[in-house]
């Protein structure tokens, strides 16, 4: 079973575009984060969702809009997308917030969704 | 805000050898969490070893160790054996421990990354 499962692994669309990125975890925790890696491979938090409530909200372009339906859940929307959106964006989850990040320190990462913007 | 810091962009070793990637931060939280991240060329992010800053005694899992200083705000990892499976970039982060610091959530404050290549 896929803990933390994203889709889609690939993206390839065309500047102005609108996308999604969908993010479900099945491992019960209360946060769930989405991050991005640039080309040169540096990742940096994006956003964070502690039990559907946003908790950190980067200095994002108000163009990405996080959208958590639940607490298994947290999607990313980009609007309008540009060529500088071209990345891979990792949504992980922890167990996070109150009870601490878990046995593990609680950490587990989708697979990454590739963005290409042309 | 912390900060990560890894100064080697890229390493190689020989297989069967031991490589040191190095490590530092900087912090005014005295309880955190640090953490290597492997990510192989099929990009998962994979949890190498951790340490908890309230531990003095240094972390092990099988042929990975970390040597951890407080005092100097080091973490450096040992990779023993190198098999051609290392190869991968490792990430150094960071993590708050809210228990100390607050409200918010376990973030991860990630290095830049070394490239390791571990040649035949």
């Amino acid at each position: 079973d896929t803990a933390v499962s994203q889709t889609p692994k690939y993206l390839v669309t065309q500047m102005g575009n609108d996308k999604s990125i969908k993010c479900e975890q099945n491992l019960g925790h209360d946060t769930m984060y989405w991050y991005k890696q640039d080309s040169k491979k540096f990742l940096k938090i994006m956003f964070s969702y502690n039990n559907k409530e946003l908790i950190i909200n980067e200095t994002v372009p108000n163009r990405f809009s996080p959208k958590s339906p639940d607490k298994a859940h947290l999607n990313l929307h980009i609007n309008s997308l540009e060529l500088g959106d071209s990345a891979v964006y990792f949504c992980a989850s922890s167990q996070g917030g109150d009870r601490g990040p878990g046995d593990n320190y609680g950490y587990t990462f989708g697979s990454g969704t590739r963005l290409t913007v042309v | 805000a912390q900060t990560v810091t890894q100064s080697q962009p890229e390493m190689s070793v020989q297989e069967a050898e031991t490589v040191t990637l190095s490590c530092t931060y900087d912090t005014s939280e005295s309880n955190y969490y640090l953490f290597w991240y492997k990510q192989p060329p099929s990009r998962q992010m994979i949890l190498v070893i951790r340490q908890e800053a309230y531990k003095q005694q240094n972390a092990t899992e099988n042929r990975f160790s970390v040597n951890f200083q407080k005092a100097a705000k080091s973490f450096s990892l040992k990779i023993s054996d190198s098999q051609l499976g290392d190869t991968a970039m490792y990430f150094c982060a960071f993590m708050k421990d809210l228990a100390y610091s607050g409200a918010g959530s376990y973030q991860l404050t990630f290095g830049k990354g070394t490239k390791l290549s571990v040649i035949p």
